[in-house]
């Protein structure tokens, strides 16, 4: 099993410029989380996903953040136009039906740097 | 507000001795709280977990204790090695979908 996919490992863009991030989640699972992960606040939950249907995106910090899961196999997180200050580790994570733990299992995450 | 504080910070201890690490939740909603291991350039991965019905949970060297009444939770690890130097969280969910996250703890185990 590849586990949780995410591309692209690292992007660097200049502040202004769109900025999409994705992810593939493990066959099967009906779960997708989108986490941000900085020092300063931590590890958030941005949104999550459930059979493909957006349940709470409370966490998404602008609107200049938004995230799509056209299927199963598939989610994006686009932010449009980046700022310095989004600069972060971006994690995606995956949940199975009725596991026996609930566990989420995240992907390596993308490091996005903007200047 | 945080919904759950984790301490120390930083940790370091010496190969063999006992790591410990503790939270604090405020919601007495949740029922289910992991703790979760991260390597450096990794994502975090589940280590253990526990529902709040019981006190303990231990596996292999890992344990966590669970106090409901002080809404306070913490990890030991038994026997501490070089290879168990990781950021550690703890985190907090209702009904497995939200989950909040401590602000980490990162364990430096010397050889």
């Amino acid at each position: 099993d590849a586990g949780v996919i995410q591309s692209p490992r690292h992007e660097v863009t200049e502040m202004g410029q769109e900025v999409t991030l994705r992810c593939k989640p493990i066959s099967g699972h009906n779960s997708l989380f989108w986490y941000r992960q900085t020092m300063m606040r931590g590890l958030e939950l941005l949104i999550y996903f459930n059979n493909n249907v957006p349940i709470d995106d409370s966490g998404m910090p602008e609107d200049r953040f938004s995230a799509k899961m056209p299927n199963a196999s598939f989610s994006t997180l686009k932010i449009q136009p980046s700022e310095p200050r989004d600069s972060a580790v971006y994690f995606c994570a995956s949940r199975g039906r009725n596991g026996a733990y609930n566990e989420q299992f995240f992907g390596p995450g993308t490091r996005l740097t903007v200047l | 507000q945080q919904q759950v504080k984790q301490s120390p910070q930083s940790l370091i201890v010496q190969k063999g001795g006992i790591s410990i690490i503790n939270c604090a939740y405020e919601n007495t909603a949740f029922d289910y709280f992991p703790w979760y291991q991260q390597f450096p350039g990794k994502g975090p991965a589940l280590l253990i977990a526990i529902r709040p019905d019981v006190s303990e949970k231990k596996e292999g060297r890992f344990t966590i204790s669970f106090n409901k009444s002080a809404k306070q939770f913490s990890l030991h690890i038994m026997d501490s090695q070089p290879g168990d130097s990781a950021t550690y969280f703890c985190a907090a969910s209702y009904n497995f979908n939200k989950f909040y996250f401590g602000s980490g703890t990162k364990l430096n185990v010397k050889p």
